[in-house]
């Protein structure tokens, strides 16, 4: 079952902050983040394993809620190349790495 | 380091046609792949995927086919195109560990005219 991904789109000011979450109505073993820039494959953001872990890359940093199913991520002080569509990918217990992707969130972030 | 190779870049094709579409990885063995396809604006849709030489577990009935001649080569095809076969094709790969998600290829993208 599909993951929702909330909100579906977002515009920012550069600077400000946004938060992108991910929830599953089932029992997840991981969440994977990606970006996807217009026109481009996505890229790998982080990846979060159950145990409740939070994770930071420069200024996006993520966490996972295991009792809830739901990660989110978070960017700081938003600069313009975050901007992008962001998924999440869910895998369960025993999925040998098979993602079931969320529809991603829009991030536009302007000037 | 690991690299990945998909090609082509773009593809215009007329319905009726074959399609074969190659993926090729680099600096790792056994890795397990992915192919993807994406409507524009949508999200990733599975179409197949590879846990090993000859293994392929298909995720969408169509006219598609897959397969993995190789351990680092898995390649995408079709005897014949449909319009609705027009996407955004995306081969992916993720090492056993898993640690690192997913590494994309650049992707093709299908127009079926």
């Amino acid at each position: 079952q599909q993951p929702v991904q909330s909100p579906q789109a977002v515009i920012l000011r550069e600077g400000e902050d946004a938060v992108i979450n991910c929830s599953s109505s089932k029992a997840l073993y991981s969440v994977h983040w990606y970006r996807q820039k217009h026109g481009e494959a996505p890229v790998f953001l982080m990846i979060l394993l159950k145990g409740g872990e939070q994770k930071g890359h420069e200024k996006i940093s993520a966490s996972f809620n295991e009792k809830k199913q739901q990660s989110s991520l978070y960017l700081t002080a938003s600069q313009l190349s975050y901007s992008g569509t962001y998924f999440c990918g869910t895998e369960r217990v025993g999925s040998n790495y098979q993602l079931i992707w969320g529809a991603g969130t829009k991030l536009i972030i302007k000037p | 380091s690991q690299t990945i190779h998909q090609w082509p870049a773009t593809l215009v094709q007329p319905v009726g046609s074959p399609l074969s579409l190659e993926c090729t990885v680099e600096g790792t063995s056994n890795p397990n792949l992915y192919w993807y396809r994406q409507a524009a604006g949508r999200g990733l849709q599975l179409l197949f995927y590879s846990v090993g030489i000859g293994q392929i577990s298909s995720e969408v009935p169509q006219n598609l086919s897959a397969s993995r001649p190789q351990d680092r080569q898995f390649i995408l095809s079709s005897k014949k195109l449909l319009l609705s076969d027009s996407g955004f094709y995306l081969c992916a790969w993720i090492a056993p560990t898993g640690q690192n998600g997913y590494t994309f290829g650049s992707g093709t993208r299908l127009t079926v005219v």
